[in-house]
């Protein structure tokens, strides 16, 4: 089975430029999560989707940070416009609903740096 | 709101000496526990995870847990490690009631040394 599908793998671009992450979850998963992870804050929750809905975006840092899910095989993750303290890595995760106990699959992060 | 500490940042260990990884929580209702396990420039793994039950779990790579609910703990252990497990740990916690939002420890780099 495919696990979690993350693109782009690496991003540089530069302060001010628009970034989109993308992320495939595992087919039947109906949870999705963004986590950001940087040296200074660990693992931060940005958002996390349940049958394609938003249900907590507490953890999105601010309105230049934005995130979808049009369907229940793809997500997106957008920042617009970048700045340099959006550099991290960022990773999408699925799972099945809390009857599994809420196991969370990982995908392999996008790398972001902002210059 | 629920919170992990992972009191240990980094652990050097010599190769087929044992660890012991510290996690504690707070959280005022019953929760479910996880270990996750990430390599260099991968993403996180599950190790394992206390549902209820036993309060000693077994995972993978040799590698297991105990619940302490007095004294709010989840601490893992190897009792020899390899060269492989050199890898950051995460210990996380989920309300029982609360959907499927995991709460992150800050993570505990090990670094085992031949």
């Amino acid at each position: 089975d495919a696990g979690v599908i993350q693109s782009p793998r690496h991003e540089v671009t530069e302060m001010g430029q628009e970034v989109t992450l993308r992320c495939k979850p595992i087919s039947g998963h109906d949870y999705l999560f963004w986590y950001r992870q940087t040296m200074m804050r660990g693992l931060e929750l940005l958002i996390y989707f349940n049958n394609n809905v938003p249900i907590d975006d507490s953890g999105m840092p601010e309105d230049r940070f934005s995130a979808k899910m049009p369907n229940a095989s793809f997500s997106t993750l957008k920042i617009q416009p970048s700045e340099p303290r959006d550099s991290a890595v960022y990773f999408c995760a699925s799972s099945l609903a809390h009857i599994y106990s809420g196991e969370l699959f990982f995908g392999e992060g996008s790398r972001l740096t902002v210059l | 709101a629920q919170s992990v500490t992972q009191l240990d940042s980094q652990v050097p260990v010599f190769e087929e000496a044992p660890v012991e990884l510290r996690c504690n929580y707070s959280s005022s209702v019953s929760v479910y526990l996880f270990w996750y396990v990430q390599y260099p420039n991968q993403g996180l793994q599950l190790l394992l995870k206390y549902l209820s039950g036993s309060t000693l779990v077994k995972g993978i790579n040799g590698f297991e847990a105990e619940f302490n609910k007095s004294q709010t703990s989840f601490h893992l252990r190897k009792p020899s490690v390899h060269i492989s497990d050199t890898a950051e740990y995460f210990c996380a916690v989920r309300i029982k009631a609360a959907g499927n939002k995991l709460t992150f420890g800050g993570g505990t780099r090990v670094l085992v040394k031949p």
